[in-house]
């Protein structure tokens, strides 16, 4: 079955760095999001994104986030300057966009900000 | 934001009977549910969901049951097993124009399910 890839399963920076967070979603969904959980706390919507452009954003979402799709196959989540709170887990989650069609999530990366 | 909610953080079962999973929610304009499944170090996974316009879907073991006056939904699984155990999250959203898989995912808490040999 295919599923949401995203890469690294890891990811340790040091506040105030750049980091770029991948996915490769599913290759016939034309939606795709980005969630965050931080630990303890509940699944949050961050962003969601159709047609090369944002089609919503949470109040999280804010100047230091960006998103991206470069090529035909990858989404990024970008983070210019890291804050110790964006440390949490981020998922990556994309959906066909046809009625009754769930978003599908990938196994998410870790990210700790020192 | 409290706007779905799961009251209970933990439920324990015995294997081979019922686990009935709660979610409340306060917004009116979410018009479709989902309930996913979590592993540890792995993501969500679809498990089943209702548009407001039913009040019941079941799917194999997995029923879940709407009742939009009390704004409340429930997952049952019968009969439970041991590989169920894992985190149950609820979700809803507000679809747009009639489709159902675009609009944000609001979650509740997470309900932790284990089921005892």
């Amino acid at each position: 079955e295919p599923e949401v890839t995203q890469t690294p399963s890891h990811q340790v920076t040091q506040m105030g760095q750049e980091v770029i967070l991948r996915c490769v979603p599913i290759s016939n969904h034309l939606y795709f999001y980005w969630y965050r959980q931080i630990l303890g706390q509940k699944v949050e919507f961050l962003v969601s994104f159709y047609n090369n452009e944002i089609s919503e954003k949470s109040e999280i979402f804010d100047d230091q986030f960006s998103v991206e799709r470069p090529d035909g196959s990858n989404f990024t989540l970008k983070i210019r300057s890291t804050k110790l709170e964006d440390s949490a887990m981020y998922f990556c989650a994309s959906s066909t966009g046809n009625s009754n069609q769930p978003q599908h999530f990938g196994d998410g990366t870790r990210l700790s900000i020192l | 934001d409290q706007q779905v909610k799961q009251n209970s953080p933990s439920l324990s079962v015995q294997e081979g009977r019922i686990s009935i999973l709660n979610c409340d929610y306060t917004n009116s304009m979410f018009d479709y549910f989902l309930w996913y499944k979590k592993y540890p170090a792995e993501g969500p996974t679809f498990l089943i969901s209702i548009s407001s316009i039913k009040d019941k879907n079941e799917d194999g073991r997995f029923t879940v049951f709407l009742n939009k006056s009390a704004k409340h939904l429930s997952l049952h699984i019968v009969p439970s097993q041991p590989g169920d155990s894992a985190v149950y999250f609820c979700a809803a959203l507000t679809s747009y124009a009639g489709g159902t898989s675009y609009g944000k995912l609001t979650f509740g808490q997470g309900t932790i399910l284990t089921v005892h040999p």
